[in-house]
């Protein structure tokens, strides 16, 4: 089993709509989530962290974290075609020495 | 200053060539990170410098060889490197090992003939 599962897609998502990325980890101690957006070609960029259970919104942005059912996702509201990219679910463990543990990322397609 | 720089953008190394990567952060952080990342794949942690101390080597081969000269700056030393090495090389750093965001870099694009 994959320590954190992403849909690989392509997720394809309307101009205006509410997309929706979803990923499930596997190590029960981990303690801090995050989601970076990476564009074709260039580096990963942090978007959202969340430590809590619960929804985090930033923006267009909301994060929803479920430990108990081992559950991180991510909403875009009004998705824009400039979200278009992959996004990298990341999950990091309790203590001081745990590595960031990344997903294998969701491509997603805004069409206009 | 809030970001992470990488130098070069685009490296092309024969199988026989010395090159080095450089990376630079003002950030005051004390965590530096060197990952790899392949096409379509995940980025891979390679190395991890806290206080200027390697802290962690993910097992990498002895053709990459990492510095830290001080807490601002990593380098990655790169000799007889294998075409299959050609890969994106990201930088990144965080405010300690324990702390929880790393901000990346632009990356190196390596590409190795």
């Amino acid at each position: 089993q994959k320590e954190v599962e992403q849909n690989s897609g392509p997720l394809s998502v309307p101009e205006g709509a509410i997309a929706s990325l979803n990923c499930t980890y596997s190590d029960r101690g981990s303690q801090s989530f995050f989601w970076y957006r990476q564009y074709s070609g260039k580096s990963p960029e942090l978007i959202m962290s969340i430590y809590s259970n619960g929804d985090k919104e930033d923006g267009r942005f909301t994060a929803q974290l479920n430990k108990a059912s081992q559950y991180v996702s991510l909403l875009i509201r009004d998705s824009q075609p400039s979200d278009s990219a992959t996004y990298l679910c990341a999950v990091k463990g309790y203590s001081s020495a745990s590595k960031i543990i990344f997903g294998s990322g969701t491509r997603l397609s805004i069409r206009p | 200053d809030t970001e992470v720089t990488q130098t070069p953008k685009h490296l092309v190394m024969g199988m026989t060539n010395k090159k080095s990567l450089k990376c630079e952060q003002h950030m005051g952080h004390r965590a530096m990170y060197w990952y790899k990342q392949k096409a379509k794949k995940p980025p891979e942690l390679m190395f991890v410098y806290s206080y200027e101390k390697l802290s962690i080597n993910e097992s990498v081969p002895s053709r990459f060889s990492p510095e830290c000269p001080n807490s601002s700056l990593l380098n990655l030393h790169l000799h007889a490197l294998q075409p299959e090495d050609s890969a994106l090389y990201l930088c990144a750093s965080s405010q300690v090992t324990g702390a929880n965001e790393q901000f990346f870099g632009p990356g190196t694009r390596l590409t190795v003939l």
